[in-house]
């Protein structure tokens, strides 16, 4: 089956710091779609971005699909950015996602 | 607010128990999904419903059952429970179960099986 790599697994950052989150995946998907789980367990769906650009606010995400990556970009980080950031992907012809195992991101005030 | 409700909040049990968890989707969405988090496994995509019907299956184990009802609450049924159970399970709903929407979460069931 396919294979979700994040990168880093941790990142701490100083408010105000930009910062890029990656996501490899190892075949064809027709579906990669970003989350962050807040310190508090609440998750959020972020982006559906199985190729191109999108940005929604501070965050902005890129997925190269014939390079099988997607980054995520977040720039003038907040405290309130902190949590772990998962991608997920679900193969060409189906809805079932594989995750990720994520990046814990911290930023300091 | 996401607007997705799960019940109960916290369920401890016992090894070989069998649990129900609740989910209510937003109003006016029709699809429910269910992942499970725990600390071995991280989040994995367990099953699919869209208006009463499965329409996708992960990595659910034969011992769990979920069903979408006619009001389109939907209800996950894990039966034989083992230690490795434990977890937090989230459901999550969307407007009409496409990739393209975007999934709103419920709060999650934490469950400790002992």
């Amino acid at each position: 089956g396919i294979q979700v790599e994040q990168s880093p697994p941790d990142l701490i950052l100083q408010e105000g710091a930009n910062s890029t989150l990656r996501c490899n995946f190892s075949d064809s998907v027709n579906n990669l779609q970003w989350f962050h789980q807040n310190p508090w367990g609440q998750l959020i769906n972020l982006f559906y971005i199985p190729s191109g650009t999108k940005q929604n606010g501070r965050l902005s995400a890129t997925t190269v699909a014939t390079e099988r990556y997607s980054l995520l970009y977040i720039s003038s980080s907040q405290t309130t950015d902190s949590g772990v950031y998962f991608c997920a992907v679900a193969a060409s012809g189906t809805y079932k996602y594989i995750f990720g195992t994520g990046t814990r991101l911290k930023v300091l005030a | 607010d996401s607007g997705v409700t799960q019940t109960p909040k916290h369920l401890i049990t016992a090894t070989g128990q069998r649990v129900t968890l609740r989910c209510s989707p937003r109003s006016g969405d029709l699809s429910v999904y269910w992942y499970q988090q725990s600390l071995d496994q991280g989040l994995q995509f367990l099953i699919q419903y869209y208006n009463g019907e499965e329409r996708a299956k992960g990595n659910i184990l034969e011992r769990f059952s979920a069903q979408q009802f006619p009001d389109l609450h939907s209800e996950l049924n894990l039966s034989s429970l083992e230690l490795g159970d434990s977890a937090l399970y989230f459901c999550a709903s969307t407007i009409l179960g496409q990739l393209t929407d975007t999934q709103y979460f419920g709060p999650g069931t934490r469950l400790t099986v002992l």
